[in-house]
């Protein structure tokens, strides 16, 4: 059984620090790996998809990182803004159709 | 907007009740899921639909709860005889899939069930 696991739950920043928030899952055969933003009371937002085969995806000033071997992968912030105080949620999908979510990561950018 | 659309956005039912929320997909995209998500928790997955077909349903997905695709297109998620421990977000996503690499999955703006 999949499990994501993402740490910290909870983080809080001034603005224009770089962060990095983790991610890790307990079974290496994965299809892919997807962040998500969540704003409170909302739906999702896509940020990045990583493939099996890929090691990183860019967007902006996000940056996403996947090592399978390990079971991890990190969402790097640059530059973070008040704007991107939100909840991050990773998501691994290990079959055709289940995604399996972690808990998130509550980011708050202090202005 | 030619996203993810749900609807209702918001129902309050008392217990006992059937809901019916209803999803429409991206217009292109073959694949639809249901998760549900409570306060604090990442999104539980529900089950999903490649085209009409479904495909692959979880153990959280009781018997009162009934998901259909009928044409392929929109999505009905029926919860009948609800409970208390009902009351969460209903979130509906929707995806290229069916051949590698499978695609992103867009969201949905949710449902949010209170059972009271």
């Amino acid at each position: 059984k999949q499990e994501v696991t993402q740490i910290p739950a909870a983080l809080s920043v001034p603005e224009g620090e770089n962060l990095v928030l983790n991610c890790s899952f307990t079974d290496s055969a994965i299809y892919n790996l997807q962040w998500f933003r969540q704003d409170p009371g909302k739906g999702l937002t896509s940020l990045l998809l990583i493939q099996s085969s890929q090691r990183e995806q860019t967007s902006g000033r996000l940056n996403a990182s996947l090592d399978k071997s390990s079971g991890r992968s990190t969402l790097y912030i640059a530059a973070s803004q008040p704007g991107d105080s939100a909840t991050y949620l990773c998501a691994v999908k290990t079959n055709a159709g289940k995604s399996t979510f972690g808990d998130g990561t509550t980011l708050t950018v202090k202005p | 907007d030619t996203g993810v659309s749900q609807n209702p956005r918001h129902k309050i039912t008392k217990r006992g009740q059937n809901v019916t929320f209803r999803c429409d997909p991206i217009s292109e995209h073959n694949r639809l899921y249901w998760y549900r998500q409570t306060l604090g928790q990442g999104p539980e997955f529900l089950t999903y639909f490649q085209n009409e077909a479904q495909l692959e349903k979880s153990r959280l997905l009781s018997d009162r709860f009934s998901a259909e695709r009928p044409k392929g297109s929109f999505s009905t998620l029926e919860i009948q005889r609800t409970e208390q421990g009902d009351s969460a977000m209903y979130l509906c996503a929707s995806s290229l899939g069916g051949q590698i690499p499978e695609m992103t999955q867009y969201f949905g703006p949710g449902t949010r069930l209170l059972v009271l």
